[in-house]
Parts: C-alpha cells; sequence; structure tokens
C-alpha cells in the first residue's frame, strides 16, 4: 500500500495561511490524493481531493507537486474552527482492493 | 440522508462480554470501513467490505469480527471483550472509484472495564 508522512503537528496564527505538507514518494500513477480532518469529538470530513492538478474549493486548495511525490493543503485564512487533526491518504487506483490506511495525521493548532 | 449512522453511540462492557456495533448507510455505497482512534493517536483500520458478503482484514483485526450481510449494514463484533478494546469506534463508507470520498460516522465511544 502506497503511505504518506506528515507532519506530526503544526501551528498556526488565526487569519493566517496554513500550509500542510504531505509526502507520497510511492504514489503510483492512478492514486488520487484525498485530505480529510478531524475536529475534535467528531468523526473525520472530507475537505478536498486531486490527481494532478491543483483544486481549489470552498474549504482549502491543494498543490500537488509536479512529481506527485508530494502534496499541500492550503487553507487561506486558518480560524479558530480549523483546528483539528487533517489527514493526508491515497486511493490506490491501479489494484484497487478497497483498503485505506490512514496513518497519524497533522494536528494543527490556531492561536487567537 | 441520514448518511451513516452508527449504533450505540457509547458502551460500557465488563472484560469478557460480546456486542455488536452497527454501521448503516443510506447512499448504496459499495465500500465501507471499520476503524479505531485511541487517544492522541490516528485511525486504524480494523476490518473493511468491498460489497455485500464480502468482508477483509485491516490493519488491527485481532479480537474483532465483521459481517455484511446486507448492502447497506457493516457489523463490527467483540467476541469477549478486553481493556485493550477501549477506543472509539468509526465506520466509513463510499463508492468504488478512487476520486469517490468517504463518508464517516459519529463514533462509538467504547468503554472495556
Amino acid at each position: 500500500d502506497a503511505k504518506t508522512t506528515q507532519p506530526n503537528s503544526m501551528e498556526s496564527n488565526e487569519e493566517e495561511p496554513v500550509h500542510l505538507p504531505c509526502n507520497h514518494s510511492t504514489i503510483s500513477g492512478t492514486d488520487y490524493i484525498h485530505w480529510y480532518r478531524q475536529l475534535p469529538s467528531q468523526g473525520p470530513e472530507y475537505v478536498i481531493h486531486g490527481l494532478t492538478s491543483n483544486v481549489n474549493n470552498r474549504m482549502a486548495s491543494l498543490a500537488i507537486a509536479e512529481d506527485r511525490k508530494s502534496s499541500t493543503l492550503i487553507l487561506h485564512r486558518a480560524t479558530l474552527r480549523d483546528a483539528a487533526v487533517y489527514y493526508c491518504i491515497l486511493r490506490t487506483g491501479s489494484s484497487n482492493t478497497g483498503k485505506l490506511i490512514f496513518g497519524q495525521g497533522t494536528t494543527l493548532q490556531v492561536k487567537p | 440522508n441520514a448518511g451513516v449512522t452508527q449504533t450505540p453511540k457509547f458502551r460500557v462492557l465488563k472484560t469478557g462480554q460480546s456486542m455488536t456495533l452497527l454501521c448503516a448507510q443510506d447512499m448504496n455505497h459499495e465500500y465501507m470501513y471499520w476503524y479505531r482512534q485511541d487517544p492522541g493517536m490516528g485511525l486504524r483500520l480494523i476490518h473493511y467490505s468491498v460489497g455485500e458478503g464480502t468482508t477483509a482484514k485491516g490493519e488491527v483485526p485481532d479480537g474483532y469480527n465483521v459481517s455484511r450481510l446486507k448492502k447497506q449494514n457493516f457489523l463490527l463484533g467483540l467476541e469477549s471483550a478486553a481493556p485493550s478494546q477501549t477506543s472509539v469506534y468509526f465506520c466509513a463508507s463510499s463508492y468504488v472509484p478512487v476520486n469517490e470520498k468517504l463518508f464517516f460516522g459519529s463514533g462509538t465511544q467504547l468503554s472495556v472495564l
């Protein structure tokens, strides 16, 4: 299974942009990069996903490196409600067994 | 749509007791997953299913059994609960294509005394 590596924790100030990195050096050509976040005492929720091109939605932007071995989730203006654990995962396209491994994620602290 | 519903939300068991956690989804998803989350840790995959009548082991399957007799339901069973199974359990589901997103339930807090 292709794995992802994220920093354990990051800090940000409120109303400043946040860049959350994810390394996935063993990604294959048909793997989609997904990001989820988990607010305190809640189940994870979908944030964004992409394959090759950068993606934007109302929650965040996803910047994917040209070689696809890394990606960055961008929160343009962090709010206190963005404090959460952020997970970067790969959904494998080539041999899709359905197995999905999450890992530890990055705990984001947002300071007022 | 209710999405993904987990029952119960809370449960306290004594060591050796058995119980079943139910996950129900109303989105006609093929894939369903059971994860556990311990304090300060990420999600660990217990078992998953790629369709009705199928199940497969994840990262930490020992001590758990699962069944997917109906497409909309995925059951997680603990035959003889142990304190090490005290955790928050999350269920998730999705369509097959890998560009489809996962939907999660709100979790079940299980304590085994």
